[in-house]
C-alpha cells in the first residue's frame, strides 16, 4: 500500500530558530515529490524534488531528496512567525495521482 | 487570472441530503482533481480528471460522483449525504506532464 510518513506532526520554535521536517515514503512507483504549505486556506506550492541529492532552495526554505532511503527532508532557517503554517508532503507515483502525508504544524512563536 | 475557484465556501446539509460542489480553473489545465482533508489525516483523493472527458476514482470515491464538464470545470457531486462526509474539499489543478498541482480555496462541508 502506498504512503507518504511525515513526521513530526506538530513542532513548536521560537523565532530565529532552525527546523527540520521529515517525509517518508513508500510507493510502487515514483515520479516527484512535492511540498506545500497550508496557512489558513488552500495549499500553496514550495517545492518539486525528482532527483536525488539536488537541494532546491527558495530564500530560507530548502529541500533535498533522498530516494535510496525514500525520503525527503524541508529545511526552515531564520524561522519566522509568518512560517506557521501546516507543512505537506505529497508523492506522485504516476501523472495523475498524489498521496499526501498528514503534514505538520509548525508554530513558530515570537 | 483566477486560478482555481470553488463553491459555495460552506454548506451545511442534512443527512441523505444532496448537492454539488463546484470547480473551476482558468489556467488551461488538462488535470483536475478532488480531495477531502479530515483533521489529522493530509489530503486524500476522491476523484481524478486526467484530461476533459475522463474521470477516474482515488483512494475514497463511495458516496461521491464527478462531472468533467469542459476543460475548465469539474463537479463534485454527493447523492446522499453522510455524516462521515462531513469535511473540507479542495479542488486542484495541474498540468498533465509532471507539474505541480494549484488548489483552490476550499468548501467546508458540514453534515448533520
Amino acid at each position: 500500500e502506498d504512503k507518504v510518513v511525515q513526521s513530526p506532526l506538530s513542532l513548536v520554535v521560537h523565532e530565529g530558530d532552525t527546523v527540520t521536517l521529515n517525509c517518508s515514503y513508500e510507493v510502487t512507483n515514483f515520479r516527484s515529490l512535492l511540498w506545500y504549505k497550508q496557512e489558513k486556506k488552500a495549499p500553496t506550492f514550495l517545492f518539486m524534488l525528482t532527483s536525488s541529492g539536488i537541494e532546491k532552495k527558495s530564500g530560507r526554505l530548502s529541500s533535498i531528496l533522498d530516494k535510496k532511503e525514500l525520503f525527503s527532508i524541508l529545511n526552515i532557517t531564520a524561522t519566522q512567525t509568518g512560517d506557521s503554517a501546516i507543512y505537506l508532503c505529497a508523492v506522485r507515483p504516476n501523472f495523475n495521482k498524489f498521496y499526501f502525508g498528514s503534514g505538520t504544524k509548525l508554530n513558530v512563536k515570537p | 487570472n483566477a486560478g482555481v475557484t470553488q463553491t459555495p465556501k460552506f454548506q451545511v446539509l442534512k443527512t441523505g441530503q444532496s448537492m454539488t460542489l463546484q470547480c473551476a480553473q482558468d489556467m488551461n489545465h488538462n488535470s483536475m482533481y478532488w480531495y477531502r482533508q479530515d483533521p489529522g489525516m493530509g489530503l486524500r483523493l476522491i476523484y481524478y480528471s486526467a484530461s476533459e472527458g475522463t474521470t477516474d476514482k482515488g483512494e475514497v470515491p463511495n458516496g461521491y460522483n464527478v462531472s468533467r464538464l469542459n476543460k475548465r470545470e469539474f463537479s463534485l457531486r454527493l447523492e446522499s449525504a453522510a455524516p462521515s462526509q462531513t469535511s473540507v474539499y479542495f479542488c486542484a489543478s495541474s498540468e498533465s506532464s509532471n507539474n505541480e498541482q494549484f488548489f483552490g480555496p476550499g468548501t467546508r462541508l458540514t453534515v448533520l
